[in-house]
């Protein structure tokens, strides 16, 4: 079974805090993303890897940096929390290729104050 | 331009009764996958189905099965029996084929149907 964790499943940080998401997949994918998911906006893309060390922006990145140093790990940073990045944040992984199933860990519930 | 539209934000069935969440897609490619997670109240979507536009064969999985149309851009979900522990959001999703590892195209997810099942 394909398995895919993220370092907590609630936080709560405060503003102008730095905020590190961890995610670790065990299935040797190549792809991995970083979604948020708020009520009424669906999913939306952050960011996504397809590589170590490589990073490309999805559709709401800013306010957010990611870092891939290791196939298996992908970190999502919030450099300076606010408000607004109160969130459920979703991690997923997949083989190469937007035609494969991608398998999403459990979300990081965020509470920003 | 890609999009999937799930009419059906939310919806509320008696325990064992059937029920079809609906999912309408649209895309230009004439090769493309569509999904369908579901996300209970755990917050974890998980995976259910894949299936690509050369194969409109349905599908069945014990309760679940999916009816594929591509004449009608749709992709349901029916659950038969339902039982509480399928109380979820369920959304529906679509892609199209890459070819380059750089080129990504993002899968679409759609809003989600939030389905409550009452005992």
């Amino acid at each position: 079974d394909v398995k895919v964790t993220q370092s907590s499943r609630y936080l709560v940080k405060r503003t102008g805090e730095k905020v590190f998401l961890e995610c670790v997949q065990d299935m040797d994918h190549e792809n991995m993303f970083w979604y948020r998911q708020d009520p009424g906006l669906g999913l939306r893309l952050i960011y996504f890897s397809y590589d170590v060390k490589m990073k490309e922006k999805g559709d709401i990145p800013e306010g957010y940096s990611v870092s891939r140093e290791k196939k298996e790990r992908f970190s999502l940073i919030l450099e300076s929390a606010s408000t607004n990045q109160t969130s459920m944040y979703l991690c997923a992984s997949s083989l190469l290729g937007n035609q494969e199933t991608q398998y999403f860990g459990p979300g990081t519930r965020l509470l920003v104050l | 331009a890609q999009k999937v539209t799930q009419a059906q934000t939310e919806i509320s069935v008696v325990e064992k009764e059937d029920v079809t969440l609906d999912c309408v897609y649209e895309t230009r490619d004439t090769t493309y996958y569509l999904f369908w997670y579901k996300q209970p109240p755990s917050g974890e979507l998980v995976f259910l189905i894949r299936r690509n536009s050369f194969d409109e064969q349905n599908e069945i999985s014990g309760r679940y099965s999916w009816n594929f149309q591509k004449s009608t851009s749709s992709f349901n979900f029916t659950i038969t029996a339902s039982q509480v522990v399928d109380s979820a959001v369920y959304f529906c999703a679509l892609s199209e084929e890459t070819i380059l590892k750089t080129s990504y195209d993002k899968v679409i997810f759609g809003p989600g149907t939030s389905l409550s099942v009452i005992p």
